[in-house]
């Protein structure tokens, strides 16, 4: 069965200070692995599509990397509007995505 | 571009109710998939349509029902609900050729 762990849980980080966020992935035939940004009641907003080891995608302060076991989320020099919850999913065989429990991050000024 | 879009934003229902939540997909996208997150949870997957047909279901009961219109726009409806139906419902869309799924803002409903 697919399953997605994310890691950590929760990230507070000064405003400035470089983190990664960890997504491991268990799957038979990985067709894509996605990374959502989703702000507290509103639904996840797309950030990356990765499809192959090796793959790597930027976007402002954001660059999401993959391995055959995981993916990393890098966000470099944090702003207060970075804050919100970021999650990973896993497409395999089938149509649906499957998501890991996400990790809520909150930049501080 | 029109993205996806969602109705109502929230809904409040009894147990035992039903209750039909509307999806607009994005201009141009052919497939619809409904996701159920609880708070705090990732989504999880209900179900996707293409074609007007049930194209992939996830664990969810039979009560869980969608339909798909020729514009591509969707319907979820659950039926007999319960307490644990309470979460924020995603629509989300795509084309059937490329993996990437784009979604709406949700739709909050509470069960009391």
């Amino acid at each position: 069965e697919d399953q997605v762990t994310q890691s950590p849980e929760a990230l507070r980080l000064q405003e400035g200070e470089s983190s990664s966020l960890n997504c491991s992935y268990t799957v038979s035939g990985l067709r894509g692995l996605f990374w959502y940004r989703q702000d507290p009641g509103k639904g996840p907003e797309f950030l990356f599509t990765l499809y192959s080891a090796g793959e790597e995608k930027e976007k402002e302060r954001l660059k999401a990397t993959l391995t055959k076991k995981e993916s990393f989320l890098h966000i470099t020099a944090p702003k207060p509007e970075d804050s919100a919850t970021y999650l990973c999913a896993i497409k395999a065989a089938g149509n649906k995505l499957t998501f890991g429990g996400g990790t809520r991050v909150l930049v501080k000024p | 571009e029109t993205g996806v879009t969602q109705s109502p934003t929230h809904l409040i229902k009894t147990r035992g109710q039903q209750v039909t939540l509307r999806c607009s997909s994005q201009s141009g996208h052919n497939t619809v998939s409904w996701y159920q997150q609880a708070l705090g949870q990732g989504p999880q997957f209900i179900f996707q349509y293409y074609r007007e047909e049930e194209n992939g279901r996830g664990n969810f009961p039979p009560r869980f029902s969608g339909l798909q219109f020729p514009n591509y726009s969707s319907e979820l409806n659950v039926n007999a609900l319960e307490l644990d139906d309470s979460a924020l419902y995603l629509c989300a869309s795509s084309l059937v050729s490329e993996e990437t799924q784009y979604f709406g803002p949700g739709t909050r409903l509470l069960v009391l």
